[in-house]
């Protein structure tokens, strides 16, 4: 089975706090994306990678960044949590560039920040 | 905003078929329609994809309008299992963005 794998399934942290999501996927995809989803916001895209050390800005990158240093693996990272970062973080992967490709998703990490 | 328009809910009926509809009217010419769905406590899993004609797969088929302003996602017999939030999606010709809106959230009902 394919999989994409993401650290915790929750996680609670203070206010100020650093915190990293990490994410790893075991299909050898080139492509790696981080989202949250909100109630009645949907999914909205953070950031993405499509290659070791690349990454792009998706469209609420604003306090995150993200590391990924190894094809596998996808890092999100919170430098300063507050508390409307508390959310679902998906990661997904998906292989090569075009549109035909299948996404795949993580089980998510319900992240509260108090 | 929006690329795709999506029903919040929908009921149906355990073993009838399901007809959910997407408007997508700004919809590109290169632009693929995808759709998704969210069970319980999951991330997403696809569904099935399409560009202009009619797809069918193990899980649903997906009818588009002649014009590609609007899809439906098909499902044949619904279970209990299929209850979910179906997206539908648009890909873009770069193939990164998944355009994901609210979703249809799907109760099947025994």
């Amino acid at each position: 089975d394919v999989k994409v794998t993401q650290s915790s399934r929750y996680l609670v942290k203070r206010t100020g706090e650093k915190v990293f999501l990490e994410c790893v996927q075991d299909m050898d995809h080139e492509n790696m994306f981080w989202y949250r989803q909100d109630p009645g916001l949907g999914l909205r895209l953070i950031y993405f990678s499509y290659d070791v050390k690349m990454k792009e800005k998706g469209d609420i990158p604003e306090g995150y960044s993200v590391s990924r240093e190894k094809k596998e693996r996808f890092s999100l990272i919170l430098e300063s949590a507050s508390t409307n970062q508390t959310s679902m973080y998906l990661c997904a992967s998906t292989v090569g560039h075009g549109q035909n490709n299948e996404q795949f998703f993580g089980p998510g990490t319900r992240l509260t920040v108090l | 905003d929006a690329k795709t328009t999506q029903p919040n809910s929908m009921e149906s009926n355990e073993e009838e078929p399901v007809h959910l509809p997407c408007n997508h009217s700004t919809i590109s010419g290169t632009d693929y329609i995808h759709w998704y769905r969210q069970l319980p406590s999951q991330g997403p899993e696809y569904v099935i994809h399409g560009l202009t004609s009619n797809v069918n797969n193990r899980m649903a088929s997906l009818a588009i309008a002649e014009d590609r302003k609007s899809s439906t996602l098909i499902l044949h017999r619904a279970t209990l299992r299929d209850a979910a939030v179906y997206y539908c999606i648009l890909r873009d010709e770069t193939g990164n963005q998944f355009y994901f809106g609210t979703g249809t959230s799907l109760t099947v009902i025994p």
